[in-house]
């Protein structure tokens, strides 16, 4: 099946720092999502983005389909940024969604 | 728009017992997604339908787990004789068709 490998696993920044999250994945995809995960465990999404880039806010991604990874991109951090990003793709028959292991970040003060 | 709905939100229950977890999808969705998440781990797939139809199930639902979605609107998830290794975080995810999933808060499970 699909791997999906993300990195850093973890990031600790200073708040009004910008950082990139990358996600690698191997196999053609019909969907890509990145999340967000509260405290509480609920998934806030993110962005729903198979292929280009779109922004949203202090939140940007890029997807190149063609070679198989994703970036997010965060600028001018808050601590209200912490918490774990996930993302997570579908292949070309399955409906499922494959999550990777997730980036823990921490935004400090 | 409501948002995907889980109950109960969480769930303490003795090793050996029965529970039953439910979740109500966002209204014009036609599929429906179960997915598991331990501790420092991403979610995992267990299974999914369209409509009512069970379209796919991974191996990590063993025969104790049982879903159903009887009249392609909400889903109930049944876990049997529960074990110490089932308890996690379940989230239910709906969408329509190929397309974005959203996800409910999740019912987090103890098995003490």
């Amino acid at each position: 099946g699909i791997q999906v490998e993300q990195s850093p696993p973890d990031l600790i920044l200073q708040e009004g720092a910008n950082s990139t999250l990358r996600c690698n994945f191997s196999d053609s995809v019909n969907n890509l999502q990145w999340f967000h995960q509260n405290p509480w465990g609920q998934l806030i999404n993110l962005f729903y983005i198979p292929s280009g880039t779109k922004q949203n806010g202090r939140l940007s991604a890029t997807t190149v389909a063609t070679e198989r990874y994703s970036l997010l991109y965060i600028s001018s951090s808050q601590t209200t940024d912490s918490g774990v990003y996930f993302c997570a793709v579908n292949g070309l028959i399955t409906g499922k969604l494959i999550f990777g292991q997730g980036t823990t970040l921490q935004v400090k003060p | 728009d409501t948002g995907v709905s889980q109950n109960p939100r969480h769930k303490i229950t003795k090793r050996g017992q029965n529970v039953t977890f439910r979740c109500d999808p966002i209204s014009e969705h036609n599929r429906l997604y179960w997915y598991r998440q331990t501790l420092g781990q991403g979610p995992e797939f267990l299974t999914y339908f369209q409509n009512e139809a069970q379209l796919e199930k991974s191996r990590l639902l063993s025969d104790r787990f049982s879903a159903e979605r009887p009249k392609g609107s909400f889903s109930t998830l049944e876990i049997q004789r529960t074990e110490q290794g089932d308890s996690a975080m379940y989230l239910c995810a709906s969408s329509f068709g190929a397309n974005e999933q959203y996800f409910g808060p999740g019912t987090r499970l103890t098995v003490t």
